[in-house]
């Protein structure tokens, strides 16, 4: 399940389901989005990113979702295994050279 | 994918010293590198935009005299905490784009923990 408190929110999954990891930004002018995964000690590792002209792009056993209308982006990862446990991060920008706004995180924990 | 690297990958100072940390795009070039700051079990804070051959582009809040960032060409970027204190002590990471590709990715360094004691 999910949970939210001091720390960062937490998703544990069964190993082999799917996970759903949410987020939700903060600008509407945002036309660049991108998932990374960190592991403890290491710096982010560059998932899968989307396009403001997309909804939905896919790579291997992961699958971005745009929701522009509700600022809202998702990344699902099938059959999760447990190298996949690692704390996810969204970041947007605005086209250019701008930085990138980086989200909470989420942790995934992969129960085995 | 583009490689970026970062030296050293751990430094424990005395309080009162200067450490540099450097980040080097390995395998591109980058006129733009960023740097991050990182407290445990937090998201990664921007610091400062670091820019090829001008002065860099601090955040809001963060001291541009205490934290020096020099971009002295496309491959490198070095941050250098003047003066630590304890409370400097945290997960400084660096992160480039490549240029060639004109891609808006970012590429993260592996990232080094500062102690300062």
């Amino acid at each position: 399940g999910e949970s939210v408190g001091l720390h960062l929110p937490t998703l544990s999954v069964q190993e082999g389901d799917n996970s759903i990891i949410n987020c939700a930004y903060s600008n509407s002018a945002s036309d660049y989005f991108i998932w990374y995964k960190q592991e403890s000690g290491k710096g982010p590792q560059f998932i899968i990113d989307i396009r403001s002209n997309m909804d939905k792009r896919q790579g291997q056993r992961v699958t971005v979702l745009l929701n522009k209308t509700v600022k809202h982006l998702s990344l699902q990862i099938a059959a999760t295994q447990p190298g996949d446990s690692a704390v996810y991060f969204c970041a947007e920008s605005y086209s250019g050279n701008t930085p990138l706004v980086f989200g909470k995180g989420t942790r995934l924990s992969v129960i085995a | 994918g583009a490689v970026v690297s970062q030296h050293p990958s751990r430094v424990i100072c005395k309080s009162g010293t200067s450490v540099k940390i450097e980040c080097r795009s390995l395998d591109f070039q980058a006129t733009t590198m960023f740097w991050y700051r990182q407290f445990p079990k937090k998201s990664l804070m921007l610091m400062a935009t670091s820019n090829e051959g001008s002065k860099a582009t601090y955040e809001q809040g963060v001291e541009k005299d205490k934290f020096l960032i020099n971009h002295a060409s496309l491959t490198l970027s070095t941050l250098t905490v003047t003066s630590a204190h304890p409370e400097d002590s945290s997960f400084y990471i660096c992160s480039a784009r490549d240029q060639q590709r004109h891609t808006d990715t970012q590429y993260f360094g592996p990232g080094t923990r500062l102690t300062v004691l």
